[in-house]
């Protein structure tokens, strides 16, 4: 089955810096790669996502890229905010037509100091 | 427009009870799904149903079960809780076949403890 890697566990930016979050996956059929942010007690919520078709997605001040080759995609958050504190998970699934089952990363703790 | 509802939000079970946590969606989605979520675990798969009328275990599936009670409602089942069954649960929805076009749905969640 599908591994995916998380790195890193925790992040601590200064407000204003950059947060690069990276994962790994192992299952070369994979071909979607979602992004969830997940507030302290709250729901996790996709913030954006890319599939394997592209290898760069930007919406705003986030952006995702994507290295099919060697099985890593990226999330990228510039010019960050406190309100940018959260715990960010990625996740790969491939849909062989049939089930969307996501394998999750085991998250990051960002958090953003003012 | 809910999107994905869950019930209870909180609940404290003692060793050997059992409960049953509710989830429905109003989006028409045919997958839903079970997660449970432990401090630096993420997010770890439980059972899911792909479509009305079938289930599958997850990752961790043991100690519970599962029913699709119609395309809206899938529930799950702890027959008799444990304290490492501790966690909180999601439940989630997407769409089948394809991609999803705004990936899961979450529900807000259960904190269960079990003491």
């Amino acid at each position: 089955g599908e591994n995916v890697e998380q790195h890193p566990s925790t992040l601590s930016v200064q407000e204003g810096d950059s947060a690069v979050i990276k994962c790994t996956y192992s299952d070369s059929a994979s071909n979607y790669f979602p992004w969830y942010k997940q507030e302290l007690g709250k729901r996790p919520q996709l913030i954006i996502d890319i599939r394997s078709n592209v290898g760069e997605k930007k919406d705003q001040r986030i952006a995702v890229t994507l290295n099919k080759t060697a099985k890593h995609f990226s999330l990228h958050i510039t010019e960050t905010q406190p309100e940018d504190s959260a715990v960010y998970f990625c996740a790969a699934s491939r849909s062989p037509g049939g089930s969307y089952i996501p394998t999750f990363g085991r998250g990051t703790s960002l958090i953003v100091h003012p | 427009n809910a999107g994905v509802t869950q019930t209870p939000k909180f609940q404290v079970l003692k060793t050997g009870q059992s409960m049953t946590l509710q989830c429905a969606q109003d989006m028409n989605h045919n997958s839903m799904y079970w997660y449970r979520q432990d401090p630096g675990m993420g997010l770890r798969l439980i059972y899911y149903s792909a479509s009305e009328g079938t289930t599958d275990k997850g990752e961790v599936p043991n100690g519970y079960n599962v029913s699709r009670l119609n395309k809206r409602e899938f529930s799950l089942r702890l027959e008799s809780a444990a304290p490492s069954q501790t966690s909180v649960y999601f439940c989630a929805s997407s769409e089948r076949d394809r991609a999803p076009l705004d990936g899961y749905t979450f529900g807000s969640g259960t904190r269960l403890t079990v003491v």
